[in-house]
């Protein structure tokens, strides 16, 4: 079974820059999960998805970043413009069911550094 | 809100030790807990998933266990190998997210 697919792995921007993150969950996986970790910290939620509907996104700072979900599949994730304080790992995870209970899968994440 | 606290944040043991992981958190409603391995630069991996309903989950070497009337959850890690060295995340699973600890980074020297 394929996992959760990430690209790109590791980005350079500049600040004020923008930049988009891309993810593929698992086959059949209604829930897809963007998380920011950073360094020495635990994953942070920045949003949640059911299919292709928002079920959390309340720590998403939506005056600069932004996500979709096309046809409840694939997500992007963009920042736009980027700030030196979102220099992170950017991870994906996605799960079969909406409701806590099933596992979640994570993918190899994106590395993201604004200098 | 949930808040999940992983102790100790650093753990180095030789060898062979058995060795606990701890994670506590403060809102004892869950669907479930999930403890991760994650390596230098790399993603989250599973390695345990147990329900709200279920006391303790085993795999290999690893047994997870869960009180939710005290909010906690150990991992056991029996005969440690240096190939366990590795940050290990617990996150607790509620109605519609994740909340994780800041980790635990252990060591096994040889």
């Amino acid at each position: 079974e394929a996992g959760v697919a990430q690209s790109p792995r590791y980005k350079i921007i500049e600040k004020r820059q923008s930049v988009a993150f891309w993810c593929n969950p698992i086959s059949g996986h209604a829930t897809l999960y963007w998380y920011q970790q950073i360094l020495g910290q635990g994953p942070k939620l920045l949003i949640q998805f059911q299919n292709n509907g928002v079920v959390d996104d309340s720590q998403l700072p939506k005056d600069r970043f932004s996500a979709e979900r096309l046809k409840g599949v694939d997500s992007t994730l963009k920042i736009q413009p980027a700030k030196l304080e979102d220099s992170a790992v950017y991870l994906c995870a996605s799960s079969f069911s909406v409701r806590g209970g099933t596992e979640a899968f994570f993918g190899q994440g994106t590395r993201l550094t604004v200098v | 809100k949930q808040e999940v606290t992983q102790i100790p944040a650093a753990l180095s043991v030789p060898e062979g030790e058995n060795l606990v992981l701890n994670c506590s958190f403060t809102d004892s409603a869950i669907y479930n807990l999930q403890w991760f391995r994650q390596d230098p630069g790399k993603g989250l991996t599973s390695l345990l998933l147990i329900q709200s309903s279920q006391r303790e989950q085993t795999s290999g070497r690893l047994n997870a266990s869960l009180d939710k009337s005290s909010g906690r959850s150990t991992l056991y890690i029996a005969a440690s190998q240096p190939g366990d060295s590795a940050t290990y995340l617990c996150a607790v699973g509620n109605n519609n997210d994740m909340r994780f600890g800041a980790g635990t980074r252990l060591t096994v020297k040889p």
